[in-house]
């Protein structure tokens, strides 16, 4: 079946390590997203790449990275300069990166900084 | 700038009851794109529809149905006859024709069916 997969579902970390969170998709899309979830509110763009080897930031992308060497792979890591990490991770993607195209989801990762 | 208001935070109604979700929008683009996303307690977005500038028709499936008024700038979301499966947050969404598809998200709003 053709979907979105984020590993892993549930990532604790200590506060001052970088941690990394995995999206994979295998719907041949051009364009993949990152989302950040925080309770009660909507997502906010942290990363968006239209293609392999590119990629720019969104609203919100101090402290995090990523990077799109392949076009089924875009890895998030969050690193020890975001101030406030503890949220919900959302990837999606999309057919291309024109606003014309639905963006599917992954099941999202929560991430928890002890 | 791109907005997108969901004044409704929570809705909470009976089983059967017909609900209306809002959704208001800014934007300065004459060509957009609207959307409407689930978000069931498992945590995954399910996309519902999504709805160009220039088609002002409103769309029905099911027991779903969407109304879009550009003159107000609305684009809501009406669930007739409600089922309990349908508790969810709903999130009405914003992008550019050519921005990157970059979605803009209101803040969604969290529906309660009870039986």
């Amino acid at each position: 079946d053709g979907g979105i997969t984020q590993s892993p579902k549930y990532l604790f970390r200590k506060e001052g390590q970088n941690v990394t969170l995995s999206c994979e998709q295998n719907l041949n899309h051009d364009a993949m997203y990152w989302y950040r979830q925080d309770p009660g509110q909507g997502l906010r763009l942290i990363y968006y790449s239209q293609i392999v080897n590119d990629f720019q930031k969104g609203d919100i992308a101090e402290g995090y990275s990523v990077s799109r060497e392949k076009k089924e792979s875009f890895p998030l890591t969050v690193t020890s300069a975001q101030k406030n990490p503890t949220a919900f991770y959302l990837c999606a993607s999309s057919r291309t990166g024109t606003g014309n195209n639905e963006q599917f989801f992954g099941p999202g990762t929560r991430l928890t900084v002890l | 700038a791109q907005k997108v208001t969901q004044a409704q935070t929570e809705i909470s109604v009976v089983e059967k009851e017909d609900v209306t979700l809002d959704c208001v929008y800014e934007t300065r683009d004459t060509t957009y794109y609207l959307f409407w996303y689930k978000q069931p307690p498992s945590g995954e977005l399910v996309f519902l529809i999504r709805r160009n500038s220039f088609d002002e028709q409103n769309e029905i499936s099911g027991r779903y149905s969407w109304n879009f008024q550009k003159s107000t700038s609305s684009f809501n979301f009406t669930i007739t006859a409600s089922q309990v499966v349908d508790s969810a947050v709903y999130f009405c969404a914003l992008s550019r024709n050519n921005a990157g598809n970059m979605l803009t998200f209101g803040g969604g709003t969290r529906l309660m069916v009870k039986p």
